[in-house]
């Protein structure tokens, strides 16, 4: 069983839609963090929150928007997405300050499809 | 810019066999991280390598870490089926929260 919970596990949206990507994590971390997975590219780092803020965005357009409210919740806001972002979005958190025990653990993603 | 490099990209490999895989990255790096995805699944971290000459086993596999090399090795042994999967090593810098993926190493074990 994961520590790292994401819903919804599946979404079909529109390329006009507005949705969005829920992450939750019940380990005490205080990193979290969205990748992205396509079928034909290594996994990519999309941002990075550090006891709730942004230190990291690799270069993400500004259709994909993260919300961090607090160290156990990420959210990735979705608009007029294209077809190219259908991918596996993957939340992870992690305590990078530790010495030991800083692996990052991940939730089971969201299948995202954009048509 | 931190890269890491997996290869082979693919494996195809008979069981009771053993073979390597290789991470190199590309900048000093004091942490490393090898994970598993099985199909449609998430990512299980599988080794935690902290220092050079770092060695780890969990059954057939082992990892370990050449830090002046920047180079980590995921050597299976006696392959079972059960070991196909997708292998990622990952790399991050202490005191950062930028944790960096390889390419993967997607692995078949076939009879």
């Amino acid at each position: 069983e994961t520590g790292v919970t994401q819903t919804p596990r599946h979404l079909v949206m529109g390329m006009t839609n507005k949705k969005s990507l829920k992450c939750e994590q019940h380990l005490g971390h205080n990193a979290m963090y969205w990748y992205k997975q396509s079928a034909k590219k290594p996994l990519e780092l999309m941002f990075v929150y550090n006891f709730k803020e942004q230190t990291e965005n690799n270069s993400v357009p500004s259709r994909f928007s993260p919300e961090c409210p607090n160290s156990s919740h990420l959210f990735l806001h979705l608009h007029t997405l294209q077809p190219e972002d259908s991918a596996l979005y993957l939340c992870a958190s992690s305590h990078p300050g530790q010495v030991l025990n800083t692996e990052a653990f991940f939730g089971q993603g969201t299948r995202l499809t954009v048509v | 810019e931190l890269k890491v490099e997996q290869n082979p990209l693919f494996l195809s490999m008979q069981e009771g066999k053993n073979y390597t895989i290789y991470c190199n990255y590309s900048t000093t790096s004091d942490r490393l991280y090898w994970y598993r995805q099985d199909p449609g699944k998430s990512l299980e971290s599988l080794f935690v390598l902290l220092s050079n000459g770092a060695v780890k086993q969990e059954g057939r596999l082992m990892a370990s870490l050449d830090t002046k090399a920047r180079l980590s090795t995921l050597h299976i042994t006696a392959a079972v089926h059960d070991l196909s999967a997708t292998y990622f090593c990952a790399v991050d810098r202490a005191g950062t929260d930028k944790l960096i993926f390889g390419t993967g190493t997607r692995l078949q074990v076939f009879p």
